[in-house]
C-alpha cells in the first residue's frame, strides 16, 4: 500500500461548481499535512496547511480525520485558474522519518467554462 | 526577484554520460532538498542539507552525489547516467526542518527535465 493514495482524476468541474477529493495516508504516526498545487509542467506551490480543527482559505478548505486517516480538499466556486493538480503531502512519522514528506501523486482538476 | 533558481531547465543527454544540475536560492533558508518527479508524477526526496550538513539521503545510487558549498547552494551530480534517470528533478528550499517542518513550506526551483537517450 503506498504511504499517500490519492484519486489520480481527472475531475472535471463546471465553472462556479465544488469540486472536493481525498488523500488518504497509511502511517498514523503522522503529524503534519499539507496541501499543494502543482501546475502543468511548473513546480509545486503550497497551497496550504491542515490543521487538525479543519481550515479554510478562501474558497479552499481542507479538513483532517486522523480516525479515518485522510485528509479532504474542498474548492467551492471553482475558477478556471484552479485547474491544476493538488498534490497531498504528509510527514512521515516515527522516529526514523524525521522532517521527511511523502507526496501523493496528485489529484487533477480540470475546471471548464 | 527571491527565489529558488536551478539550471539547466532541459538537460538532453546520453546513457553513460556524467552531468550536473546547479541550485542556488536568495531566500535565507537553512535547508535545500533534491526531489525527483518520476513519469507517474510521484515527488520523491532524494538528499536534503541542513546548513550545508546532510541530513538526508534517502535510497539513490551512489551516482547520485549532492555538493553544497555553502547555505544557499545544492549541485547534484550524476555519474554514468541510465534510461532509468530520466525525470523531473527540482531544487527547493525551506527555512527550519523537521518537528519545525509545520510552518516551513517547501519553496520549489522550476525544475531540470533530464532525458538520458
Amino acid at each position: 500500500r503506498k504511504e499517500v493514495e490519492q484519486d489520480p482524476g481527472p475531475f472535471n468541474v463546471p465553472e462556479g461548481a465544488t469540486v472536493a477529493f481525498n488523500c488518504t495516508y497509511s502511517n498514523s504516526a503522522s503529524q503534519s499535512f499539507f496541501w499543494y498545487r502543482q501546475d502543468c509542467r511548473k513546480e509545486p506551490k503550497l497551497l496550504m496547511s491542515v490543521y487538525s480543527s479543519g481550515n479554510e482559505d478562501g474558497r479552499f478548505t481542507a479538513q483532517l480525520n486522523r480516525a479515518s486517516q485522510y485528509i479532504s480538499l474542498l474548492i467551492r466556486d471553482s475558477k478556471l485558474s484552479d485547474s491544476a493538480t493538488y498534490l497531498c503531502v504528509v510527514t512521515r512519522g516515527g522516529a526514523d522519518s524525521w522532517g521527511k514528506l511523502q507526496f501523493g501523486a496528485g489529484t487533477q482538476v480540470v475546471v471548464t467554462p | 526577484d527571491t527565489a529558488v533558481s536551478q539550471t539547466p531547465k532541459y538537460l538532453v543527454t546520453q546513457m553513460g554520460n556524467d552531468k550536473s544540475i546547479k541550485c542556488e536560492q536568495n531566500l535565507g533558508h537553512d535547508t535545500m532538498y533534491w526531489y525527483k518527479q518520476d513519469s507517474k508524477k510521484f515527488l520523491k526526496i532524494m538528499f536534503s542539507y541542513n546548513n550545508k550538513e546532510l541530513i538526508i539521503n534517502e535510497t539513490v545510487p551512489n551516482r547520485f552525489s549532492p555538493k553544497s558549498p555553502d547555505k544557499a547552494h545544492l549541485n547534484l551530480h550524476i555519474n554514468s547516467l541510465e534510461l532509468g534517470d530520466s525525470a523531473v528533478y527540482f531544487c527547493a528550499s525551506s527555512q527550519d526542518f523537521g518537528e519545525f517542518a509545520y510552518n516551513s513550506p517547501l519553496h520549489f526551483g522550476n525544475g531540470t527535465r533530464l532525458t538520458v537517450t
